[in-house]
């Protein structure tokens, strides 16, 4: 069964901790991104990969991290630098002869 | 330059009724404009994507129409049904840009039977 897996489908987190939201994908797809999705707002691009070992900012990268070792896995790390991390968080990913997004069930982040 | 703005917010209509849902951009080096269908707690899917060298696409009941002149592109929902209670999003991206995805604000729209 191919797709997109992200873990867990809800988190809690209390303020002063870092929290990493999983994503794995089995679509042999080099390019990897993370979203958050605010309501009533479009997604905003927190960072994206287009090959293993390297990645690069988006627009909102402040206050998270990533890592890129396997191409399978694109984890995101939401620090305690984040001020306002409460939000519903994406992550999708792209094969390399195709301008397709494909996107998984999301995680949704609360800060108690 | 890099904003693709969505109209409008929200949108009501009856079963059978066709809504549509409109998006504009700046940047002319977008190649690609694809539409999203997002249900409550559920990831965007793709529902249909278009290229400036076309005009208009259709995928069943979905149809985008493509005015490169005036750089905006829309969405027409046929024969519009319950269950395509959602919200739409519209995105457009720049080969050149390493795919990045520029979305719209997005669009609920609620059909009622």
């Amino acid at each position: 069964d191919g797709g997109i897996t992200q873990s867990p489908k809800y988190l809690f987190r209390k303020e002063g901790q870092n929290v990493t939201l999983s994503c794995e994908q089995n679509l042999n797809h080099d390019a990897m991104y993370w979203y958050r999705q605010d309501p009533g707002q479009g997604l905003r691009l927190i960072y994206y990969s287009q090959i293993v070992n390297d990645f690069q900012k988006g627009d909102i990268a402040e206050g998270y991290s990533v890592s890129r070792e396997k191409k399978e896995s694109f984890p995101l790390t939401v620090t305690s630098a984040q001020k306002n991390p409460t939000a519903f968080y994406l992550c999708a990913s792209r094969g390399g002869y195709t301008d397709t997004q494909y996107f998984g069930p999301g995680t949704r982040l609360t800060v108690l | 330059q890099q904003q693709v703005k969505q109209s409008p917010q929200s949108l009501i209509v009856q079963k059978g009724g066709i809504p549509i849902i409109n998006c504009a951009y700046e940047n002319t080096a977008f190649d690609y404009f694809p539409w999203y269908q997002q249900f409550p707690g559920k990831g965007p899917a793709l529902l249909i994507a278009i290229r400036p060298d076309v005009s208009e696409k259709k995928e069943g009941r979905f149809t985008i129409s493509f005015n490169k002149s005036a750089k905006q592109f829309s969405l027409h929902i046929m024969d519009s049904q319950p269950g395509d209670s959602a919200t739409y999003f519209c995105a457009a991206s720049a080969a050149s840009n390493t795919g990045k995805l520029i979305f719209g604000q997005g669009t609920t729209l609620q059909v009622k039977p």
